[in-house]
Protein backbone atom coordinates (compact mmCIF):
# COMPACT_ATOMS: atom_id res chain seq x y z
CA UNK A 1 0.00 0.00 0.00
CA UNK A 2 1.10 3.69 -0.05
CA UNK A 3 1.76 3.63 3.53
CA UNK A 4 2.53 1.78 6.67
CA UNK A 5 -0.84 0.10 7.54
CA UNK A 6 -1.65 -0.90 11.07
CA UNK A 7 -4.57 -3.09 12.80
CA UNK A 8 -6.64 -3.36 14.50
CA UNK A 9 -6.79 0.80 15.26
CA UNK A 10 -8.34 0.32 18.62
CA UNK A 11 -8.37 -3.03 20.68
CA UNK A 12 -9.86 -3.65 23.88
CA UNK A 13 -8.75 -6.75 25.88
CA UNK A 14 -9.62 -7.84 29.64
CA UNK A 15 -6.51 -7.80 31.94
CA UNK A 16 -4.83 -11.34 31.44
CA UNK A 17 -5.64 -11.48 27.49
CA UNK A 18 -2.79 -11.75 24.95
CA UNK A 19 -3.49 -9.47 21.87
CA UNK A 20 -1.30 -9.18 18.61
CA UNK A 21 -1.04 -6.27 16.95
CA UNK A 22 -0.14 -6.31 13.17
CA UNK A 23 2.00 -3.57 11.01
CA UNK A 24 2.43 -3.55 7.25
CA UNK A 25 5.09 -1.35 6.17
CA UNK A 26 5.97 0.35 3.08
CA UNK A 27 7.00 -2.02 0.26
CA UNK A 28 10.69 -2.19 -0.27
CA UNK A 29 11.46 -0.43 3.85
CA UNK A 30 14.18 -2.61 4.81
CA UNK A 31 14.01 -1.08 8.59
CA UNK A 32 10.93 -1.69 10.93
CA UNK A 33 10.26 -0.12 14.25
CA UNK A 34 7.75 -0.53 17.02
CA UNK A 35 7.20 2.46 19.62
CA UNK A 36 4.99 2.41 22.97
CA UNK A 37 3.32 6.00 23.35
CA UNK A 38 1.37 6.56 26.54
CA UNK A 39 -0.77 9.85 26.58
CA UNK A 40 0.98 13.08 26.50
CA UNK A 41 4.01 11.28 26.05
CA UNK A 42 6.43 10.89 23.16
CA UNK A 43 7.01 7.84 21.62
CA UNK A 44 9.03 5.11 23.49
CA UNK A 45 10.92 2.63 21.45
CA UNK A 46 10.54 -0.84 22.10
CA UNK A 47 12.16 -2.86 18.98
CA UNK A 48 14.10 -2.67 15.46
CA UNK A 49 14.32 -4.92 12.77
CA UNK A 50 16.27 -4.71 9.77
CA UNK A 51 14.57 -6.83 6.77
CA UNK A 52 13.64 -10.18 9.30
CA UNK A 53 16.82 -9.66 11.77
CA UNK A 54 15.75 -8.06 15.30
CA UNK A 55 18.75 -5.61 15.91
CA UNK A 56 17.58 -4.04 18.80
CA UNK A 57 15.18 -4.96 21.55
CA UNK A 58 15.71 -2.90 24.16
CA UNK A 59 12.76 -1.25 24.59
CA UNK A 60 10.27 -4.03 25.17
CA UNK A 61 9.13 -3.58 28.82
CA UNK A 62 8.89 -7.13 29.84
CA UNK A 63 9.34 -10.66 28.45
CA UNK A 64 5.32 -10.77 27.88
CA UNK A 65 6.46 -8.41 24.91
CA UNK A 66 7.29 -10.44 21.71
CA UNK A 67 8.17 -9.22 18.09
CA UNK A 68 8.38 -11.07 14.74
CA UNK A 69 9.22 -9.89 11.49
CA UNK A 70 9.38 -13.78 9.82
CA UNK A 71 9.72 -12.66 6.03
CA UNK A 72 11.21 -9.02 6.79
CA UNK A 73 7.90 -7.66 5.26
CA UNK A 74 4.75 -7.38 7.49
CA UNK A 75 5.57 -7.34 11.84
CA UNK A 76 3.45 -9.00 14.70
CA UNK A 77 3.77 -7.21 18.33
CA UNK A 78 2.29 -9.72 20.54
CA UNK A 79 1.53 -8.77 24.21
CA UNK A 80 0.92 -12.12 26.37
CA UNK A 81 -1.14 -11.37 29.58
CA UNK A 82 -2.16 -8.17 29.52
CA UNK A 83 -1.16 -5.48 32.08
CA UNK A 84 -3.25 -1.96 32.77
CA UNK A 85 -0.18 -0.46 32.35
CA UNK A 86 0.10 -1.32 28.85
CA UNK A 87 -2.72 1.03 27.87
CA UNK A 88 -0.99 2.92 25.39
CA UNK A 89 -1.17 3.62 21.73
CA UNK A 90 1.65 1.31 19.81
CA UNK A 91 3.09 2.70 16.52
CA UNK A 92 4.95 1.21 13.47
CA UNK A 93 7.39 2.75 11.19
CA UNK A 94 9.24 1.87 8.60
CA UNK A 95 11.91 3.63 6.73
CA UNK A 96 14.53 2.64 3.61
CA UNK A 97 17.41 2.20 6.28
CA UNK A 98 20.26 4.32 7.61
CA UNK A 99 19.25 7.30 9.73
CA UNK A 100 16.57 8.40 7.42
CA UNK A 101 12.80 9.81 8.07
CA UNK A 102 10.71 7.02 9.49
CA UNK A 103 7.27 6.65 8.13
CA UNK A 104 4.45 5.85 10.79
CA UNK A 105 1.04 4.10 11.03
CA UNK A 106 -1.97 5.63 12.82
CA UNK A 107 -1.06 3.23 16.03
CA UNK A 108 -3.14 0.71 17.18
CA UNK A 109 -4.72 2.07 20.19
CA UNK A 110 -4.56 -0.33 23.38
CA UNK A 111 -6.83 -0.51 26.34
CA UNK A 112 -6.77 -3.17 29.04
CA UNK A 113 -9.35 -2.88 31.38
CA UNK B 1 21.82 7.31 27.78
CA UNK B 2 20.94 9.29 24.76
CA UNK B 3 17.78 11.64 25.38
CA UNK B 4 15.85 14.66 24.24
CA UNK B 5 14.24 17.40 26.43
CA UNK B 6 11.98 19.89 24.72
CA UNK B 7 10.16 22.53 26.32
CA UNK B 8 6.92 21.99 28.04
CA UNK B 9 3.44 22.53 25.98
CA UNK B 10 0.78 23.64 25.96
CA UNK B 11 2.35 26.58 24.25
CA UNK B 12 -0.69 29.09 22.98
CA UNK B 13 -0.28 31.97 20.24
CA UNK B 14 -1.94 34.22 18.30
CA UNK B 15 -2.38 34.24 14.28
CA UNK B 16 0.95 35.38 13.17
CA UNK B 17 3.11 35.33 16.27
CA UNK B 18 7.09 33.96 16.18
CA UNK B 19 7.38 30.45 17.55
CA UNK B 20 10.16 28.78 19.39
CA UNK B 21 10.29 25.78 20.50
CA UNK B 22 13.08 24.32 22.26
CA UNK B 23 14.75 21.09 22.42
CA UNK B 24 18.63 19.63 23.27
CA UNK B 25 20.01 16.33 23.17
CA UNK B 26 22.12 14.09 24.90
CA UNK B 27 23.96 11.53 22.50
CA UNK B 28 26.82 9.37 22.78
CA UNK B 29 27.56 9.40 19.31
CA UNK B 30 27.04 12.24 16.45
CA UNK B 31 23.19 12.11 16.12
CA UNK B 32 20.65 13.19 13.44
CA UNK B 33 18.20 15.65 14.25
CA UNK B 34 14.74 15.32 13.67
CA UNK B 35 11.09 17.51 14.18
CA UNK B 36 8.27 15.41 13.82
CA UNK B 37 4.73 16.72 13.81
CA UNK B 38 1.43 15.32 14.91
CA UNK B 39 -1.41 17.35 13.76
CA UNK B 40 -4.98 16.49 14.96
CA UNK B 41 -6.68 12.60 14.22
CA UNK B 42 -3.24 12.26 12.21
CA UNK B 43 0.06 9.68 12.01
CA UNK B 44 3.48 11.39 13.03
CA UNK B 45 5.33 12.59 10.07
CA UNK B 46 8.84 14.41 9.64
CA UNK B 47 8.55 18.07 9.51
CA UNK B 48 12.10 19.15 9.07
CA UNK B 49 16.10 16.88 9.45
CA UNK B 50 19.42 17.97 10.25
CA UNK B 51 22.57 15.39 9.54
CA UNK B 52 25.40 17.44 10.54
CA UNK B 53 26.48 20.77 12.97
CA UNK B 54 25.34 23.96 11.43
CA UNK B 55 22.99 22.24 8.93
CA UNK B 56 19.70 24.05 8.98
CA UNK B 57 16.14 21.77 8.08
CA UNK B 58 13.65 23.82 6.61
CA UNK B 59 9.77 22.86 5.55
CA UNK B 60 6.74 24.66 5.50
CA UNK B 61 8.31 28.09 7.13
CA UNK B 62 9.61 26.37 10.15
CA UNK B 63 13.67 26.06 10.44
CA UNK B 64 15.64 24.61 13.15
CA UNK B 65 19.61 24.83 13.19
CA UNK B 66 22.27 22.11 14.14
CA UNK B 67 23.89 23.77 16.99
CA UNK B 68 26.80 21.15 18.10
CA UNK B 69 28.49 23.32 20.65
CA UNK B 70 25.00 23.84 22.43
CA UNK B 71 23.46 20.75 21.83
CA UNK B 72 20.60 22.04 20.68
CA UNK B 73 17.85 22.03 17.63
CA UNK B 74 15.55 24.75 18.28
CA UNK B 75 12.26 24.65 16.39
CA UNK B 76 11.14 27.80 14.98
CA UNK B 77 8.66 29.44 12.64
CA UNK B 78 8.79 33.09 11.81
CA UNK B 79 4.34 33.58 11.75
CA UNK B 80 2.16 30.73 12.69
CA UNK B 81 -1.30 29.68 10.68
CA UNK B 82 -3.77 28.11 12.71
CA UNK B 83 -3.04 25.13 10.73
CA UNK B 84 0.01 24.69 12.68
CA UNK B 85 -1.48 24.04 15.78
CA UNK B 86 -0.31 20.10 16.24
CA UNK B 87 2.03 18.57 18.55
CA UNK B 88 5.58 18.94 17.82
CA UNK B 89 8.21 16.04 18.59
CA UNK B 90 12.02 16.46 18.46
CA UNK B 91 13.99 13.63 17.95
CA UNK B 92 17.88 12.33 17.79
CA UNK B 93 18.90 8.99 15.40
CA UNK B 94 22.00 7.70 16.37
CA UNK B 95 23.77 4.02 15.21
CA UNK B 96 23.61 1.65 17.87
CA UNK B 97 24.63 -0.86 15.56
CA UNK B 98 21.32 -0.23 14.01
CA UNK B 99 19.91 3.19 13.38
CA UNK B 100 17.47 3.74 16.94
CA UNK B 101 15.34 7.29 16.37
CA UNK B 102 14.86 8.54 20.34
CA UNK B 103 11.73 11.56 20.59
CA UNK B 104 11.15 13.93 23.25
CA UNK B 105 7.65 14.32 25.08
CA UNK B 106 6.27 16.83 22.43
CA UNK B 107 5.23 19.83 22.79
CA UNK B 108 1.75 20.92 22.00
CA UNK B 109 1.13 24.64 20.03
CA UNK B 110 -2.82 25.87 20.05
CA UNK B 111 -2.79 28.73 17.43
CA UNK B 112 -5.81 31.31 17.92
CA UNK B 113 -7.15 33.29 15.13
Amino acid sequence: GAGVSQSPRYKVAKRGQDVALRCDPISGHVSLFWYQQALGQGPEFLTYFQNEAQLDKSGLPSDRFFAERPEGSVSTLKIQRTQQEDSAVYLCASSLGVAGELFFGEGSRLTVL
Amino acid sequence: GDSVTQMEGPVTLSEEAFLTINCTYTATGYPSLFWYVQYPGEGLQLLLKATKADDKGSNKGFEATYRKETTSFHLEKGSVQVSDSAVYFCALSVDTGGFKTIFGAGTRLFVKA
